[in-house]
């Protein structure tokens, strides 16, 4: 079955410090994978995803098909980085249907 | 461009009604997705409409059902509801589909007594 897998429930960083939030996933062929921000009292929008390899806000995130893993790193958290992150990824039928992770708080202390 | 606007807000039904929330896509998006979140499960993946048609559906029951019209405004409807329906109905416009990003609403939030 697909699954996406997020360890943390929560993480707490001192700003300046390195993030890692992690996601393994488990999906029968070539996943589309993404990474989506919650920040407070603000909508689900995307963060980044790895067919486009970009770095958005400082954060990168690789693919890692071999350990089914997508994990999300920022080598210097801000205070404006706190938010909700989800992982997800494309279900069977296409780009659509995302099946998300439970969620990690990112919580950065000054 | 305005955002993907979802309406209402908020609703608090009780047992055993019906319920029907709206969501208007960004101008020029054609596909709409549904989603339900809750503490205990998180976000899943209701339907996916494309031109008035159902394309992908999540594993829900029956109660669960949606349309899309020529304009691609979506609306879903649920039926006979349950306790455990209160959640955060988000919904998602995107272009097309097959890659284009989804933009999510701000969400209805549904309370069933």
């Amino acid at each position: 079955a697909q699954r996406v897998t997020q360890p943390e429930k929560l993480l707490s960083v001192f700003k300046g410090a390195p993030v890692e939030l992690k996601c393994n996933y488990s999906y029968s062929g070539s996943p589309e994978l993404f990474w989506y921000v919650q920040y407070s009292r603000q909508r689900l929008q995307l963060l980044l995803r790895h067919i486009s390899r970009e770095s958005i806000k400082g954060f990168t995130a690789d693919l890692n098909k071999g350990e089914t893993s997508f994990h999300l790193k920022k080598p210097f958290a801000q205070e404006e980085d706190s938010a909700m992150y989800y992982c997800a990824l494309t279900g069977p039928g296409g780009y659509n249907k995302l099946i998300f992770g439970a969620g990690t708080r990112l919580a950065v202390h000054p | 461009k305005a955002g993907v606007t979802q309406t209402p807000r908020y609703l608090i039904k009780t047992r055993g009604q019906q319920v029907t929330l709206s969501c208007s896509p960004i101008s020029g998006h054609r596909s709409v997705s549904w989603y339900q979140q809750t503490p205990g499960q998180g976000l899943q993946f209701l339907f996916e409409y494309f031109s008035e048609t159902q394309r992908n559906k999540g594993n829900f029951p029956g109660r669960f059902s949606g349309r899309q019209f020529s304009n691609s405004r979506s609306e879903m409807n649920v039926s006979t509801l349950e306790l455990g329906d209160s959640a955060l109905y988000l919904c998602a416009s995107s272009l097309v589909g097959g890659g284009d990003t989804q933009y999510f609403g701000p969400g209805t939030r549904l309370t069933v007594l």
